[in-house]
């Protein structure tokens, strides 16, 4: 039972490059979302996708792209990392998008140098 | 503008003391509040809370809402260790988006 697993876990990259991360759930939900943690701020939003060829912005959706070609696939794009984009981002889906059915993985941290 | 705010933002008891934190929201399209607890990595599911005044209540924890003055409070009695942790209140609006709170770090020492 994988659950959702996101990639890298850990990423050092430099100002300007494009980094990825990668996310994957093997439960089938419709429901999938990126979030991204920093002190101070608990979680944020950053782009949801309702289903799959479906996607809609967050809080804080600047700097990234997102697509869902797949529906047990959610990759996140940093098009050109900044220093204020280091954060540790957490993938979630869910089936109903209720609260309580929420499931998040285990969380990327990324440092942009 | 959605807000959540907890309070304390930090919290250092000792073991099989009390805790309350405490969660106050401005959210348009309330749908429930829920609490999370986090320790180093993924927040796991507490809570849901839809209506007020009804008490939820797991082991040790327990949780209110109150959906007139907009606050939820969460109660842990008889603390532990191990319930130290960062806890997350977060609220659920329409459109399936969670709105977060900054959440308490709870520390509980021997």
């Amino acid at each position: 039972d994988a659950g959702i697993t996101q990639s890298p876990r850990y990423k050092i990259t430099e100002t300007g490059r494009q980094v990825t991360l990668m996310c994957h759930q093997t439960w089938s939900h419709s429901y999938m979302f990126w979030y991204r943690q920093d002190l101070g701020h608990g979680l944020r939003l950053i782009y949801y996708s309702a289903a799959a060829d479906i996607t809609d912005k967050g809080e804080v959706p600047d700097g990234y792209v997102v697509s869902r070609s797949k529906t047990e696939n959610f990759p996140l794009t940093l098009e050109s990392a900044t220093r204020s984009q280091t954060s540790v981002y957490f993938c979630a889906s869910s089936e109903s998008g209720t609260g309580n059915t929420i499931y998040f993985g285990e969380g990327s941290w990324l440092t942009v140098v | 503008e959605d807000k959540v705010v907890q309070s304390p933002l930090s919290l250092v008891v000792h073991e099989g003391d009390t805790v309350t934190l405490n969660c106050s929201y401005e959210v348009t399209n309330f749908r429930s509040l829920l609490w999370y607890k986090q320790e180093k990595k993924a927040p796991t599911f507490l809570f849901m809370l839809t209506s007020s005044g009804i008490e939820k209540k797991s082991g040790r924890l327990s949780s209110i809402l109150d959906k007139k003055e907009l606050f939820s409070i969460l109660n842990i009695t008889a603390t532990q260790t191990g319930d130290s942790a960062i806890y997350l209140c977060a609220v659920l609006k329409g459109a399936q988006k969670l709105v977060f709170g900054q959440g308490t770090r709870l520390t509980i020492n021997p």
